[in-house]
């Protein structure tokens, strides 16, 4: 069965630091991964995805994460943070032509973005 | 837009009691899903409406039930609460049930059973 794993359940960081928010999955097959973030007292919204194509997937917020197969791991980075970026991000995995109902959410992680 | 609504926001239940949580979306889409969101877990699947008319176990089904009433409306039933179900609920729709799809997720209900 397919799995993943987020590590730091939390991440506190400064405005303007980078920062990586760390996940990896489990799986022998070929795989969808997916972030997606949740603001406070909101439900969660997709921020990107990787399907196929290029390893590095960008958000329109300057988010990116890039798929790295050997490390089968889909880490989220962004070079910049800023207050309005706290919030909770949740990594998700699933294979190709499958169904939404097969999606395995992360257990989350909130970064805190401080002044 | 409203996008995906649930009601009610806020809701605390003693052990036994019934009660239903309602959702429903307008944009059209053909799937919908119930969600539980409880600290070091993340998201559960409960269960899910592939498309009007049917319904399916989630992960966590024990306890609880599921009307698709129509297209738009999605609806969870917890018929004798157990404080194991205090958590937050999320409902969530998506055009179809292929995973290139994108969920859109409701605010949430967050849930107290005593």
């Amino acid at each position: 069965a397919q799995s993943v794993t987020q590590l730091d359940s939390q991440v506190p960081v400064f405005e303007e630091a980078p920062v990586e928010l760390r996940c990896n999955y489990s799986s022998s097959v070929s795989v969808y991964l997916f972030w997606y973030v949740q603001y406070p007292n909101q439900g969660l919204q997709l921020l990107l995805k990787y399907l196929s194509g290029s390893t590095l997937v960008e958000s329109i917020n300057g988010f990116e994460a890039e798929f790295n197969k050997s490390q089968t791991s889909f880490h989220l980075r962004k070079p910049s943070v800023h207050i309005s970026d706290t919030a909770e991000y949740f990594c998700a995995v699933t294979s190709p032509g499958g169904a939404t109902n097969k999606l395995i959410f992360g257990t989350g992680t909130l970064l805190a973005v401080q002044p | 837009n409203a996008g995906v609504t649930q009601t009610p926001k806020f809701q605390v239940l003693k052990t036994g009691q019934s009660m239903t949580l309602q959702c429903a979306q307008d944009m059209n889409h053909n799937s919908m899903y119930w969600y539980r969101q409880d600290p070091g877990m993340g998201l559960r699947l409960i269960y899910y409406s592939a498309s009007e008319g049917t319904t399916d176990k989630g992960e966590v089904p024990n306890g609880y039930n599921v009307s698709r009433l129509n297209k738009r409306e999605f609806s969870l039933r917890l018929e004798s609460a157990a404080p194991s179900q205090t958590s937050v609920y999320f409902c969530a729709s998506s055009r179809t049930g292929t995973v290139r799809e994108k969920l859109f997720f409701g605010s949430g209900t967050q849930l107290s059973v005593l």
